[in-house]
């Protein structure tokens, strides 16, 4: 079984900060990983994946994510926040079958 | 690519009558999801095809919905009869093996 844990559903941070956003996936076989964006009334938008190779993964936007397996853990990062960057934010865990587990979602907010 | 199309964008019906949500996902692709959004429970896998055959609808809450994939290119979701309590965002997503979800923009649903 496999399932997914966002710590955090509302995070806040000023323009030009970090932005971190924590996932921890539970899987029985390697994983594949995921991280969408939602913008208000779109649909989901793939910011980037990971499914085997180098562990640092970089995406759409300026964000990238680290995969460690020893910490269970595949959290989002983005040097320095723009407010286009506010949305909801998806981690996401799946295996070969093709079938992906989103978590709760993060929402981000981005103080000027 | 026109990316996953669903229709329509937004649907308001009186409790009891029968609702039907369509898809059509990215050509070339073999899979299909069926997912709900509501505040409360996020999103939820309702149902996935692989080749138009269904393969999970373990997450279909209960009788009155149903889903079929006539062939590759057209899905739907249907409600019958439709409940209050079935009011959400359905979302239509596709993907080939080994990619990442392309999602729809989804099915506002109001049901009165």
């Amino acid at each position: 079984a496999q399932s997914v844990t966002q710590l955090g559903s509302h995070v806040s941070v000023s323009e030009g900060a970090l932005v971190l956003l924590r996932c921890n996936y539970s899987s029985s076989v390697p994983p594949y990983l995921f991280w969408y964006v939602q913008y208000p009334n779109q649909g989901l938008q793939l910011l980037l994946k990971y499914t085997t190779g180098a562990t640092l993964v970089k995406g759409i936007n300026g964000f990238e994510a680290e995969f460690k397996k020893s910490e269970t853990s595949f959290h989002l990062t983005k040097p320095s926040a723009h407010m286009s960057d506010a949305a909801e934010y998806f981690c996401a865990v799946g295996g070969r079958d093709d079938k992906i587990i989103f978590g709760k979602g993060t929402r981000l907010h981005i103080l000027p | 690519d026109a990316g996953v199309i669903q229709s329509p964008r937004h649907e308001v019906t009186e409790m009891g009558q029968e609702v039907t949500l369509r898809c059509k996902p990215i050509s070339g692709h073999d899979y299909l999801f069926w997912y709900r959004q509501t505040m409360m429970r996020g999103l939820e896998l309702l149902i996935y095809f692989n080749n138009n055959v269904p393969i999970d609808d373990s997450g279909m809450p209960e009788d009155r919905f149903s889903a079929k994939m006539p062939n590759a290119s057209f899905s739907t979701l249907k409600i019958q009869p439709s409940e209050p309590r079935d009011s959400a965002v359905y979302f239509c997503a596709s993907t080939k093996t080994g990619y990442g979800y392309t999602f729809g923009s989804g099915t506002r649903l109001t049901v009165v």
